[in-house]
C-alpha cells in the first residue's frame, strides 16, 4: 500500500526566503506525482504535476522535483511572498491498475512580512 | 462548467439523520473521486468513478455511506445515520480520464459536514 510523507508538517519563515518542502513515498511504480495548494476553507488546487519519466517541473516561482528510485520529491519556492501562505500537499498516483491518488498530510506554510 | 460544483457549501444535520453531498465534475470529465477530510487532517479515498465501469468502493468507511453517479454527469454522496465521526470536509475531485500519467486533478470547494 502506497504511502506518503510530507516533512516538515509546519513552517514559518520571513517573506523573501527560498522554501523546500519535502515528500517522500513508498512504491516507486507511480505514474505521476502532483503538488497541491490548500487555502483554508478551500478546495485544492493543482500547482504543479510531475509525469513518471519527468525530472522536473516549473512554474514561475515553483519548482518541483522528483526522484522516483529513492521514493521522493521536492517543491522549490522561491522568494516567497505572504500570499504563498497555504497547505501544500503532494499526491501519487500509483501504477497497477487503482488509479487513485494517494495524499500526504502536507506542509502549513506561513509567511509573514 | 467552468469547474467542479458541490453542494451545499455546508451542512448541519443531527446525529442519526441522513445527508445527500452533491457534485457536479468538469464536463466531460470521465473521472471522479470522493475524498473525506477531518480537521487536521490528510484527504482520505472515499470512492471512485471511471465513466460506465463498476465504482471502486475500497474506501468507504462502513455500509452507511454509498455514492452514486449515473454515467459521467453529477454524483451524489449519501451517508445514513450521520454520526459524530462523520463530520468532515467532503472533497469531489474530476479529471479528464485515468491511466494517463498527465492527467491533473481538479478539485471542488468541498462540504463542511457537522454532525451535532
Amino acid at each position: 500500500k502506497q504511502e506518503v510523507t510530507q516533512i516538515p508538517a509546519a513552517l514559518s519563515v520571513p517573506e523573501g526566503e527560498n522554501l523546500v518542502l519535502n515528500c517522500s513515498f513508498t512504491d516507486s511504480a507511480i505514474y505521476n506525482l502532483q503538488w497541491f495548494r490548500q487555502d483554508p476553507g478551500k478546495g485544492l488546487t493543482s500547482l504543479l504535476l510531475i509525469q513518471s519519466s519527468q525530472r522536473e517541473q516549473t512554474s514561475g516561482r515553483l519548482n518541483a522535483s522528483l526522484d522516483k528510485s529513492s521514493g521522493r520529491s521536492t517543491l522549490y519556492i522561491a522568494a516567497s511572498q505572504p500570499g504563498d501562505s497555504a497547505t501544500y500537499l503532494c499526491a501519487v498516483e500509483t501504477s497497477g491498475g487503482s488509479y487513485i491518488p494517494t495524499f500526504g498530510r502536507g506542509t502549513s506554510l506561513i509567511v509573514h512580512p | 462548467g467552468a469547474g467542479v460544483s458541490q453542494s451545499p457549501s455546508n451542512k448541519v444535520t443531527e446525529k442519526g439523520k441522513d445527508v445527500e453531498l452533491r457534485c457536479d465534475p468538469i464536463s466531460g470529465h470521465t473521472a471522479l473521486y470522493w475524498y473525506r477530510q477531518r480537521l487536521g487532517q490528510g484527504l482520505e479515498f472515499l470512492i471512485y468513478f471511471q465513466g460506465n465501469s463498476a465504482p471502486d468502493k475500497s474506501g468507504l468507511p462502513s455500509d452507511r455511506f454509498s455514492a452514486e453517479r449515473t454515467g459521467e454527469s453529477v454524483s451524489t454522496l449519501t451517508i445514513q445515520r450521520t454520526q459524530q465521526e462523520d463530520s468532515a470536509v467532503y472533497l469531489c475531485a474530476s479529471s479528464l480520464f485515468v491511466g494517463a500519467t498527465n492527467e491533473k486533478l481538479f478539485f471542488g470547494s468541498g462540504t463542511q459536514l457537522s454532525v451535532l
